[in-house]
């Protein structure tokens, strides 16, 4: 198997669930990212990975909880979701952030979440 | 601070009509821009990439060039099919602030036979 990989590609849940996404990737990358898309909303950056060490939290509740246990795994961990969480989440996966050359982010198919 | 803008949609052609979607950037550095591909029910596909002024990149019979007086990577293709209704995404991503990747909101297309 290639490439980027997420796993549930759909799940419903309560706003009381706890639930967890999980990302795996294929090519060998030091850096992972999750996204979130909404409709008219452009791409929202969640949070970075780098070589498994945390780089970025852009103001993201505390309701949602990464995890990089090593370079090719990334998992969101959700709890007590609210209605306007819903939304795709994607994964993406990169070289790694310590070369300093620009880099082409693979996406992988991401998870479409309902909160109801 | 760094932002992109994308013209908005949808857009539906006619097959082998010509495509243009617009984008223009700002950076406050040396960015390399991008354009992605979402097809149904999938994530984002890198459909081509410039990484300095002048550069053109090119794919499946698409093409964008890197203006940097107009700061602009508008994507173009001269024919386009059915099977490239999508919805595309421009992007930059500036060394300066760490690599991190800034998407337009989309523009979806359509193409009817």
């Amino acid at each position: 198997e290639t490439g980027v990989t997420q796993t549930p590609r759909h799940l419903v849940m309560g706003m009381t669930n706890k639930k967890s996404l999980k990302c795996e990737q294929h090519l060998g990358h030091n850096a992972m990212y999750w996204y979130k898309q909404s409709a008219k909303k452009p791409l929202e950056l969640m949070f970075v990975y780098n070589f498994k060490e945390q780089t970025e939290n852009n103001s993201v509740p505390s309701r949602f909880s990464p995890e990089c246990p090593n370079s090719s795994h990334l998992f969101l961990h959700l709890h007590t979701l609210q209605p306007e969480d819903s939304a795709l989440y994607l994964c993406a996966s990169s070289q790694g952030l310590a070369g300093g050359a620009q880099e082409t982010q693979y996406f992988g198919p991401g998870t479409r979440l309902l909160v109801l | 601070g760094n932002s992109v803008t994308q013209m908005e949609g949808p857009v539906t052609l006619s097959e082998e009509a010509f495509l243009t979607i617009n984008c223009t950037y700002t950076a406050t550095g040396y960015p390399s821009l991008f354009w992605y591909v979402q097809y149904p029910g999938e994530g984002l596909q890198l459909l081509l990439k410039a990484t300095k002024a002048d550069d053109k990149g090119s794919n499946k019979g698409f093409e964008a060039t890197y203006r940097k007086e107009t700061t602009s990577f508008h994507l173009e293709k001269g024919s386009v099919q059915v099977s490239d209704s999508a919805v595309y995404f421009c992007a930059l991503s500036d060394r300066n602030t760490g690599n991190q990747f800034y998407f337009g909101t989309g523009t979806s297309l359509t193409v009817i036979p």
